[in-house]
């Protein structure tokens, strides 16, 4: 089973600042089976990235994704308020799937 | 544009069955797509339960692979998940959600995203 381990657990930044967000594999995985969600209190998951970079339907370009291997990220260039959620990745390999832990984006 | 519904009992006994429902409106199942539930416990992380894809084949996460149960209802337009021998770890919320898979032109590999979720419905277990 692939672990995805994201990092940091939170992090606390200001609107208009820019934030990193990073999720590692425990083996190398293809770029096409890494996904990211955005998850606000009290609501579903959003898809906002499939593909490690691939924009989902409506997201805006201030959201981007890079990486390959075992290193991905998740970069959203000037934090609006709405921005500020808990983040999960997601991964497919062998027909199973399994998500990292999350990292919550908080006001500073 | 295709919506999800969950629908289910909201407390349910240690040692018996959790079973929901997952209604999908504005959409036929007769298309390429998989059928997935994630759950979440309480201020935890999301957990991915299984899936099924129209034709009926299933796909569960390994470590609740015994004790569920996924099927489909094409002509209710449903899908659905059991549970068995549930405990107090079971207790969340429970997502549905359509996985889109598709291959990457030219490699083996296969984008695989949950692009559409229903709004999720609680599950307790306790007596």
């Amino acid at each position: 089973e692939i672990v995805l381990t994201q990092s940091p657990g939170t992090l606390s930044s200001s609107p208009g600042e820019r934030a990193t967000l990073s999720c590692r594999a425990s083996q190398t995985i293809s770029s096409s089976q890494l996904a990211w969600y955005q998850q606000k209190p009290g609501q579903a998951p959003r898809l906002l990235m499939y593909g490690a970079s691939r924009r989902a339907t409506g997201i805006p370009d201030r959201f981007s994704g890079s990486g390959s291997g075992t290193d991905f990220t998740l970069t959203i260039s000037r934090l609006e308020p709405e921005d500020f959620a808990v983040y999960y990745c997601q991964q497919y390999g062998s027909s199973l799937l399994t998500f990292g832990g999350g990292t919550k984006v908080e006001i500073k | 544009q295709v919506q999800l519904q969950e629908s289910g009992p909201g407390l349910v006994n240690p040692s018996e069955t959790l079973s929901l429902t997952c209604t999908v409106s504005a959409y036929s199942f007769s298309s390429n797509y998989y059928w997935d539930w994630i759950r979440q416990p309480p201020g935890k992380g999301l957990e991915w339960i299984g899936n099924i894809y129209h034709s009926g084949s299933t796909y569960y996460n390994p470590s609740l692979k015994s004790r569920v149960t996924i099927s489909l209802d094409t002509s209710k337009n449903q899908f659905s998940l059991k549970l068995s021998s549930v405990t107090a770890a079971d207790t969340a919320v429970y997502y549905c959600a359509r996985g889109t898979k598709w291959k990457v032109p030219s490699t083996y590999y296969y984008y695989y995203y949950l692009d559409v979720w229903g709004k999720g419905t609680t599950v307790t277990v306790s007596s």
